[in-house]
């Protein structure tokens, strides 16, 4: 069975700042991995997603993801935070075996970036 | 070119009452899934459609259900609604033929919040 782990909650960082959010993953065959942003009161906008070759993603907005087959990882980070990056974070994977349009979430991880 | 739209953005409804929600993709997208979140258990896949097909389906009771049209566009129900019915609902389209899309980015509409009294 698939499944996603975002094991924190929230993560506080200060403007300026490097910023990661973490992601675990477990699936049949290769992931097709992804990172979504939501914003209050709305939909789940694309960052970037990893489906093969190079290991670190880059995506929108300045986020990259890099992702670790033997620790089944795939971590979002932004080398310099910004205020507006404050949000709710999900990490998502789909399975090469699937061929749907099925993706399992994580939980959500909060940014909060502090002036 | 226009994102993926889903009417009504709010619904207040009462227990025992169907609900119809309106999503449609974005031009060119046949692949139209449907999440429902909650606090509680976060974003769950609800089922997906492709060219009016039914291809997957998520862990929810039969009241759940769903169609797509020849144009794409999609509709979900919930007949009998009870409290735990209240959430978001995220529609979202993706590009991909038959064969491969589980590897294609989602585009997200930006949810009916659903209120069961």
């Amino acid at each position: 069975a698939q499944s996603v782990a975002q094991p924190e909650d929230q993560v506080n960082v200060a403007e300026g700042n490097p910023l990661t959010v973490k992601c675990t993953y477990s699936v049949s065959g290769n992931p097709y991995l992804f990172w979504y942003v939501q914003y209050p009161n709305r939909g789940l906008q694309f960052l970037l997603k990893y489906i093969t070759g190079d290991n670190l993603v880059k995506g929108s907005y300045g986020f990259e993801a890099e992702f670790n087959k033997s620790q089944t990882s795939f971590h979002l980070k932004k080398p310099s935070a910004l205020v507006s990056d404050s949000a709710l974070y999900f990490c998502a994977v789909s399975a090469s075996s699937s061929n749907t349009g099925k993706l399992i979430f994580g939980q959500g991880t909060t940014l909060q970036v502090k002036p | 070119k226009a994102g993926v739209t889903q009417t009504p953005r709010y619904l207040i409804k009462t227990r025992g009452q169907q609900v119809t929600l309106s999503c449609s993709p974005i031009s060119g997208h046949r692949s139209v899934s449907w999440y429902q979140q909650t606090p509680g258990q976060g974003l769950q896949f609800l089922f997906e459609y492709f060219s009016e097909t039914q291809r997957n389906k998520g862990n929810f009771p039969g009241r759940f259900s769903g169609r797509q049209f020849s144009n794409s566009r999609s509709e979900m129900n919930v007949s009998t609604l009870e409290l735990g019915d209240s959430a978001l609902y995220l529609c979202a389209s993706s590009s991909g033929d038959y064969w491969g899309t589980s590897y294609n980015e989602q585009f997200f509409g930006p949810g009916t919040r659903l209120t069961v009294l």
